[in-house]
């Protein structure tokens, strides 16, 4: 298997303070890390995706000033809440490719989540 | 948009119950159906990737059919345990994208009773 780590597991912040959530594949490089988010009650839905070296790519809907992706290395990428406000609050959980995976067909590996709450 | 669901959303057995739910997906253009198994606190961990219709696959007292021509796959367990107690999600990946992201159903919550 593959492992993946996240952390933090829980924060709880102010309104308008921002918040750091870190993704690492432990024991495999990612060139490709998925952010994905879950409000309570609906499915895990995709927020951006971000690639080693260049700039994530977003989903609609999401904003890239507000959601900072920086995958500076092979094995983290790094989402940032910025001016965090209660309706960010939900659960951030990232995922993996390994390296060579065919896109649709091969596993991908998630890290335990971070429920953050926002005050 | 690709609508993956899943049905029960929630379940309540007793051990040594054998059960089984169901994912939908648009059986258009299919390439792959993944299950996972979530269980609280920890990663989703991957059980199944079935690619082919008519496959059928087995984890231990987990297996699974696929049928892409009508946009199914059952999950089946088989003498349910307390420790099967977790979320089951399945997930079809989003061929409109160029990244290879997974679109994921609500899940269904399986509770074991002792």
């Amino acid at each position: 298997g593959a492992v993946v780590s996240q952390h933090p597991s829980r924060v709880i912040c102010k309104s308008g303070t921002s918040v750091k959530i870190e993704c690492r594949s432990l024991d495999f490089q990612a060139t490709t890390m998925f952010w994905y988010r879950q409000f309570p009650k609906q499915s895990l839905m995709l927020m951006a995706t971000s690639n080693e070296g260049s700039k994530a790519t977003y989903e609609q809907g999401v904003e890239k000033d507000k959601f900072l992706i920086n995958h500076a290395s092979l094995t983290l990428s790094t989402l940032t809440v910025t001016s965090a406000h209660p309706e960010d609050s939900s659960f951030y959980i990232c995922s993996a490719p390994k390296p060579y995976s065919v896109k649709f067909t091969d596993t991908q590996y998630f890290g335990p989540g971070t429920r953050l709450t926002v005050l | 948009i690709l609508n993956v669901e899943q049905s029960p959303q929630s379940l309540h057995v007793q051990e040594g119950d054998s059960t089984n739910f169901t994912c939908s997906f648009p059986s258009s253009n299919f390439y792959a159906l993944h299950w996972y198994r979530w269980e609280t606190a920890k990663s989703p961990e991957a059980l199944f990737v079935m690619t082919l219709n008519g496959d059928e696959k087995k984890k231990g007292r987990i297996s699974a059919t696929l049928n892409t021509k009508e946009g199914y796959s059952y999950l089946y367990i088989k003498g349910s345990q307390p420790e099967d107690s977790a979320t089951y999600l399945c997930a079809s990946p989003n061929y409109g994208g160029s990244q290879g992201n997974l679109i994921f159903g609500k899940g269904t919550k399986l509770s074991v009773k002792p």
